[in-house]
């Protein structure tokens, strides 16, 4: 069965705290692996992945895909509160896959 | 956990014809369902805001006569492709949240629809 797993389903930090949001994937065909960031109604589109160990930054979000371990990883340097929302990780393959998302909630 | 489904998840048709994709909440209800389309950077636009009971909000520059949504029940929304044409052919995703749920609670989405006008 198709799937996208996302660890943890919820996370508190402080400002200025590292996170690393997980995400793991079985996706028949999988063509790529998408983060997203939920805000309001429409998904911000953070990055995508088609590559292995070809990191992708943008600002202080950074994101890496490992093909052979099918996971992915999404790393947030010195946490702001407006990082405060729901990070969804979505694979393609013959459909769209996404996972539950992870909460992070950033305190001042 | 909560399951979306959408149907078909994908469809061909051929120019100026319509095309109905369902968008059904499993195990929960939803007063609120959400329309997107995938263009090809891979971004998410917001299509329409499906609310049941009541008209769907479009957002700016979406055609209503167009994309016809119609949310019949707590657990159904449909999405109506009308005269479609080439250009309509993309990938249409559902969303949902549980009306129990808290309003920043996290959506749950459908697998999409690949639509191909021919």
């Amino acid at each position: 069965e198709d799937k996208v797993v996302q660890s943890p389903l919820s996370l508190v930090v402080h400002e200025g705290d590292t996170v690393t949001l997980n995400c793991s994937y079985e996706v028949t065909n999988f063509r790529s692996l998408l983060w997203y960031k939920q805000e309001k109604k429409a998904p911000t589109f953070l990055f995508m992945l088609t590559s292995s160990g070809i990191e992708k930054k943008s600002g202080r979000l950074s994101s890496i895909l490992d093909k052979k371990e099918l996971f992915s990883i999404l790393n947030i340097t010195a946490t702001q509160t407006g990082d405060s929302a729901v990070y969804l990780c979505g694979s393609t393959g013959n459909q769209f896959y996404f996972g539950t998302g992870t909460s992070l909630t950033v305190i001042p | 956990g909560a399951v979306v489904s959408q149907h078909p998840s994908w469809v061909i048709c051929k120019s100026g014809t319509s095309v109905k994709i369902e968008c059904r909440s499993l195990d929960f209800q939803a007063t609120t369902m959400f329309w997107y389309r995938q263009f090809p950077k891979q971004s998410l636009m917001l299509m329409a805001t499906s609310n049941e009971g009541s008209k769907a909000t479009y957002e700016q520059g979406v055609e209503k006569d167009k994309f016809l949504i119609n949310h019949a029940s707590l657990t159904l929304s449909t999405l109506t492709v009308t005269s479609a044409h080439p250009e309509d052919s993309s990938f249409y995703i559902c969303s949902a949240r549980d009306r129990t749920a808290a309003y920043n609670s996290p959506l749950h989405f459908g697998n999409g629809t690949r639509l191909t006008v021919t």
